[in-house]
């Protein structure tokens, strides 16, 4: 069952421009990550929050978490060319037993227009 | 640096045959994963395993199965391929204790065309 859903499906902007991206979850979280796909490629991590943090940054990544809303936004600042991709959010539920997984939203499709 | 590799790309079987997609990682991580990945639905657990030997169903292990033998290697096995599993399947490992607490190692993915 999909946990995240993140939110636009799509976006496209220009070069230097911000970029938004918004996760919503269901159940309460131990974590949720972003993570980032290359067309054809393999998942990266870019970052992990924690369900008792706020915010959290990483390079021209800021990630914040609201548990009391359940959603996430994912900023990434003055965008390049090469951010073109799919970025995925994924949850830890609470409600699962010890051994949790990881649950994967459908992506959203970033292009960042040169 | 850390290294998830799927033994193929690219594969092409037909209806009926038993397909085995190999995973190994060098991390010495106790999790492995297997998602398939598909457009529209984003991706979806198979299976996955927190131990040599142990094994447990994600949110869509119908038509899959699994072994780990060895630390190193989850493999995926398809036993008698059909047309719906045509896919982009994705290994994925982590060293956490609860899967939830760490990040996921990937590897390129594989994807399969069953005619």
């Amino acid at each position: 069952s999909q946990q995240g859903e993140e939110d636009p499906q799509a976006l496209s902007i220009q070069e230097g421009e911000n970029a938004t991206m918004n996760c919503s979850y269901k159940t309460s979280i131990n974590n949720l990550q972003w993570y980032r796909q290359n067309s054809g490629r393999g998942l990266v991590h870019l970052i992990l929050i924690r369900s008792n943090e706020r915010e959290k940054h990483s390079g021209r990544l800021r990630v914040t978490l609201d548990t009391s809303k359940k959603s996430s936004s994912l900023l990434i600042t003055a965008s390049r060319a090469a951010d073109t991709a799919s970025y995925f959010c994924a949850t830890a539920s609470l409600l699962l037993k010890a051994n949790s997984k990881l649950t994967f939203g459908k992506g959203i499709t970033l292009s960042v227009r040169p | 640096d850390v290294k998830v590799t799927q033994s193929s790309r690219y594969l092409v079987k037909r209806t009926g045959e038993k397909v085995f997609l190999e995973c190994v990682q060098d991390m010495d991580h106790e999790n492995m994963f297997w998602y398939r990945q598909d457009p529209g639905l984003g991706l979806r657990l198979i299976y996955f395993s927190y131990d040599v030997k142990m094994k447990e169903k994600g949110d869509i292990p119908e038509g899959y199965s699994v072994s780990r033998e060895k630390k190193e290697r989850f493999s995926l096995i398809l036993e008698s391929a059909s047309t719906n599993q045509t896919s982009m399947y994705l290994c994925a490992s982590s060293s956490a204790r609860g899967f939830g607490t760490g990040e996921l190692f990937f590897g390129e993915g594989s994807r399969l065309t069953v005619l």
